[in-house]
């Protein structure tokens, strides 16, 4: 049983374009929504994070949307740039954690 | 502070040979993790630890095992290696129900 499915697999964006990554959980008892940005490399680590008790968080060009009665949050990368090319994984939180296959960007200048 | 540090980064075995990997954190989180990175799977959890004595099964632990008898430190071991062990090997540490801090990563190859 697949707790936590994220889509797409891989996105190619041109530069200066909208990146979006969703993530569709089960688990009604995960209460911590992070974002994970990893470069080849190296290991993961936490680029923006979300609590259930608000919709959206930003910081700077990246967005958490959170929709608790869907149980599904997203990534929104503005104004994507060649640096943001890496790979992103959801990793919704409670007293256990699951994470996302992962989707690889590829900012395109 | 160092963070989170695996030893050893780069590990080549013969089917068979056995080896330890070693994670230290010096945060002094309660939680810590060890996972595995193949292509097109993402992270999956080996074992993990809430706490100094503690460990847990996760969602691959067969043909590994660990140990933490130091808070700061989380060990796998590998009994017997087998190729289907070659992987990308993860630990991460955290306090509670917040991020994880992730280490650099130990690539290994088992012929």
């Amino acid at each position: 049983q697949q707790q936590v499915k994220q889509s797409p697999q891989s996105l190619i964006v041109q530069k200066g374009g909208i990146s979006i990554i969703n993530c569709a959980y089960e688990n009604t008892a995960f209460d911590y929504f992070p974002w994970y940005q990893q470069f080849p490399g190296k290991g993961p680590a936490l680029l923006i994070a979300i609590r259930p008790d608000v919709s959206e968080k930003k910081e700077g060009r990246f967005t958490i949307s959170f929709n608790k009665s869907a149980k599904q949050f997203s990534l929104h990368i503005m104004d994507s740039q060649p640096g943001d090319s890496a790979t992103y994984f959801c990793a919704p939180t409670g007293s256990t954690l699951t994470f996302g296959k992962g989707t690889m960007l590829l900012v395109s200048p | 502070n160092a963070g989170v540090t695996q030893t050893p980064k780069f590990r080549v075995l013969k089917t068979g040979q056995s080896m330890t990997l070693l994670c230290a954190q010096d945060m002094n989180h309660e939680y810590m993790y060890w996972y595995r990175q193949d292509p097109g799977m993402g992270l999956r959890l080996i074992h993990y630890s809430v706490g100094e004595g503690t460990t847990a099964k996760g969602e691959v632990p067969d043909g590994y095992n660990v140990s933490r008898l130091k808070k700061q430190n989380f060990l796998l071991g590998l009994e017997s290696a087998a190729p289907s062990q070659t992987s990308v090997y993860f630990c991460a540490s955290r306090p509670g129900l917040a991020e994880q801090y992730f280490g650099p990563g130990t690539r290994l190859t088992v012929t």
